[in-house]
C-alpha cells in the first residue's frame, strides 16, 4: 500500500501554545485525508478531514492544510489544552483498496499545564 | 460511532486456537474494514469489504479470515496461522458513494491477548 509518513512521533507543548503535526503521502491519486484522535484504550475519533479540492479547512481550534503538489498535509491545533493530550493519526485514502485508509504511525501529543 | 459495536472487549486465546471477533453496524453502511493496531505501528489494514459476499485482502491478511454474509456484520477470525496475534483490533465502516468515500467510523475495539 501507499506510504504515509507522520512527524513528529512525540510532541510536548505547554498549555496555550500551538501544536503542528505533519504527514506526507506517496499515492498521487489519494483525495481524502482525515485526522483521528485516539485516547488511551479508546477508538479513534475523527476530528477533521480535508478533500483534495481544497487547500485548508478550519474547525474552531483545529485546522488542516493540504499541499497536493508536495503531497503533504498538516494538522494545526491552537490554544492547546490538557484535554488535547492524545495520540493523533493522519491517514490518506488508498485509491486501489476500496476506500480503505492508510495511516501514519501516530503522534503522541502531551499538553502540560 | 455508537452504531458500530465490537465484541468481546477483551479476548484471551491459547496458542493454536482460532478465535472470532464480532463487528456489527446499524448505520446502513456499505463498506466495512478491519484494522490491527500495535504500539508505535499505527493502524494496519487486514481486510475490507465493499458489498455483501465480497471482501478483499489488505496489507496484513495472512493468518486472518473474514466473511460478509450480511450487510450489518463483518466478523474476523484470527487463525492459528497468525504468528503474533496479540494486538488491538478495530473494525470500521463507511458509506461508499460513487467514486468518493465518506467518513470511516470505528468500533470500540477488541484487545486480543495470546496466552
Amino acid at each position: 500500500g501507499e506510504n504515509v509518513e507522520q512527524h513528529p512521533s512525540t510532541l510536548s507543548v505547554q498549555e496555550g501554545d500551538s501544536a503542528v503535526i505533519k504527514c506526507t503521502y506517496s499515492d498521487s491519486a489519494s483525495n481524502y485525508f482525515p485526522w483521528y484522535k485516539q485516547e488511551l484504550g479508546k477508538r479513534p475519533q475523527l476530528i477533521i478531514d480535508i478533500r483534495s479540492n481544497v487547500g485548508e479547512k478550519k474547525d474552531q481550534r483545529i485546522a488542516v492544510t493540504l499541499n497536493k503538489t508536495a503531497k503533504h498535509f498538516s494538522l494545526h491545533i491552537t490554544e492547546t489544552q490538557p484535554e488535547d493530550s492524545a495520540v493523533y493519526f493522519c491517514a490518506a485514502l488508498l485509491s486501489n483498496s476500496g476506500y480503505a485508509l492508510n495511516f501514519g504511525k501516530g503522534t503522541s501529543l502531551l499538553v502540560t499545564p | 460511532d455508537g452504531g458500530i459495536t465490537q465484541s468481546p472487549k477483551y479476548l484471551f486465546r491459547k496458542e493454536g486456537q482460532n478465535v472470532t471477533l464480532s463487528c456489527e453496524q446499524n448505520l446502513n453502511h456499505d463498506a466495512m474494514y478491519w484494522y490491527r493496531q500495535d504500539p508505535g505501528q499505527g493502524l494496519r489494514l487486514i481486510y475490507y469489504s465493499q458489498i455483501v459476499n465480497d471482501f478483499q485482502k489488505g496489507d496484513i491478511a495472512e493468518g486472518y479470515s473474514v466473511s460478509r454474509e450480511k450487510k450489518e456484520s463483518f466478523p474476523l477470525t484470527v487463525t492459528s496461522a497468525q504468528k503474533n496475534p496479540t494486538a488491538f483490533y478495530l473494525c470500521a465502516s463507511s458509506i461508499v458513494a460513487g467514486t468518493s468515500t465518506d467518513t470511516q467510523y470505528f468500533g470500540p475495539g477488541t484487545r486480543l491477548t495470546v496466552l
